[in-house]
């Protein structure tokens, strides 16, 4: 099984709907964070938690919001999504202790916005 | 300001080698990653750099000067399954600080042929 996991992993929404993109990972890390990636522009971050009561803007947070349920748990959310909001978007997670720090990123999920 | 520079596509031959470029200004730099992404797909963690010097993993090196704010990508004995963009990131802030931020480069395409 996937250590990182990412619901749905494709939506085809209209302008001004609500939509929450869900991620959930079993590597035990404290540390999780979304991405979006456009062409072009490469990653993007957009929020970041370091632990269930730490939620930090990332360079684009603004048209998002995150919950963090549960350690394992970081839900992204568009409360009215418009198209400039399609993109490909990546949860990631890491943990502190560990040498590089490297972030491990789920598969994806592809939005767009009509 | 924070900026990081890599080629946007790169050719090379099945069998070669290749070099990968990246450049940096960042506000504070704690450590230089290299990441694999096939297309559609998530990046892959490949190496961390965070002295200066060669770090070495099979086919893939990398090296980092942190007093020019250059790193390179070395990819040896290149097969097919090479093809993919590879990004480079800086963790930026200072040196041991608890903040884990990645600021990505717009990634290098790589086309491999055989």
């Amino acid at each position: 099984d996937a250590d990182v996991t990412q619901t749905p992993r494709n939506r085809i929404t209209k302008t001004g709907k609500r939509i929450m993109l869900e991620c959930s990972q079993t590597k035990g890390h404290d540390r999780m964070y979304w991405y979006r990636q456009d062409p072009g522009l490469g990653l993007r971050l957009i929020y970041y938690s370091f632990d269930v009561k730490d939620i930090n803007k990332g360079e684009i947070s603004d048209g998002y919001s995150v919950s963090r349920q549960a350690q394992a748990k970081f839900s992204l959310s568009l409360e009215s999504a418009i198209p400039n909001q399609t993109a490909l978007y990546f949860c990631a997670t890491s943990d502190w202790v560990d040498r590089g720090h490297e972030q491990f990123f789920g598969p994806g999920t592809r939005l767009t916005v009509l | 300001g924070q900026n990081i520079d890599q080629p946007t596509e790169m050719t090379a031959t099945e069998g070669a080698i290749v070099q990968i470029n990246c450049t940096y200004q960042t506000s504070g730099f704690n450590g230089l990653f290299w990441y694999q992404q096939h297309a559609g797909e998530a990046p892959t963690f490949l190496s961390y750099n965070v002295l200066d010097g060669l770090e070495e993993k099979g086919r893939f090196s990398s090296f980092l000067s942190r007093s020019k704010g250059y790193s390179y990508l070395l990819l040896k004995e290149l097969q097919m399954k090479d093809s993919a963009s590879y990004l480079c990131a800086v963790r930026s802030g200072p040196y041991g600080g608890a903040t884990n931020k990645l600021i990505f480069g717009t990634g290098t395409l790589l086309a491999v042929q055989p």
